[in-house]
């Protein structure tokens, strides 16, 4: 059974720093593109940042470019996002999911359950 | 970023309703669309990707169409379970943004 479980959430001071995970069991973590997808409750999904299988291409939104670093570690089949300069406004579910890129198509088939961050004094 | 313009944001119907949701782009993105359905407290599913290609195990009565700048979720023969919000999401060029959101009560 493929999961995805995200660990790392909590509560944070604005300016502080936390770093998610995502342990990946049940697929071939190698063979998978990694996304974060961040929701705050109530409202829409946002995209956060990609990284392909082998680490070597990342992609970031521009709200966290320079902020977030995401990351992953295939021998430990796991997923990490960085985050630094944490504001008000990245309060949110982080989600993590893979995308099997098939035939040149980017797609999220599995999602883990999210954790949640709050950034606030 | 290419902007993705999801209508209705909410609608209602009636089991064994037909509904259709659309998602609308300014610029091209070929067939780079997906269709997640998300329930209230879970994490987005996968419905659809590449505009039309059923994700296995998605039940038969969800289809995709469209290209370019205009797409289509349609929805036949509704059931109790498709209650949900459904988002749309171009995978044409990074950052790969979502449509606000659907949200169906049936």
């Amino acid at each position: 059974e493929v999961q995805l479980v995200e660990s790392g959430g909590g509560l944070v001071q604005p300016g502080g720093s936390l770093r998610l995970s995502c342990a990946a069991s049940g697929f071939t973590f190698s063979d998978y593109w990694m996304h974060w997808v961040r929701q705050v409750p109530g409202k829409g999904l946002v995209w956060v940042s990609r990284i392909s299988r082998d680490a070597i291409s990342t992609a970031y939104a521009d709200f966290v470019r320079g902020r977030f670093t995401i990351s992953r570690d295939n021998a430990r089949n796991t997923l990490y996002l960085q985050m630094n300069s944490l504001r008000a406004e990245d309060t949110a579910v982080y989600y993590c999911a893979r995308d099997p890129d098939r035939r040149g198509y980017s797609f999220k088939d599995s999602w883990g359950q999210g954790t949640l961050v709050t950034v606030s004094s | 970023d290419i902007q993705m313009t999801q209508s209705p944001s909410s609608l209602s119907a009636s089991v064994g309703d037909r509904v259709t949701i659309t998602c609308r782009t300014r610029q091209s993105i070929r067939t780079y669309l997906n269709w997640y359905q998300q329930k209230p407290g879970k994490a987005p599913k996968l419905l659809i990707y590449a505009a039309s290609t059923l994700q296995s195990g998605v039940p038969s009565r969800f289809s995709g169409s469209g290209s370019g700048t205009d797409f289509t979720l349609t929805i036949n023969s509704l059931q109790p379970e498709d209650s949900a919000t459904y988002h749309c999401q171009q995978s044409y060029s990074t950052p790969y943004t979502f449509g606000q959101g659907t949200k169906l009560e049936i």
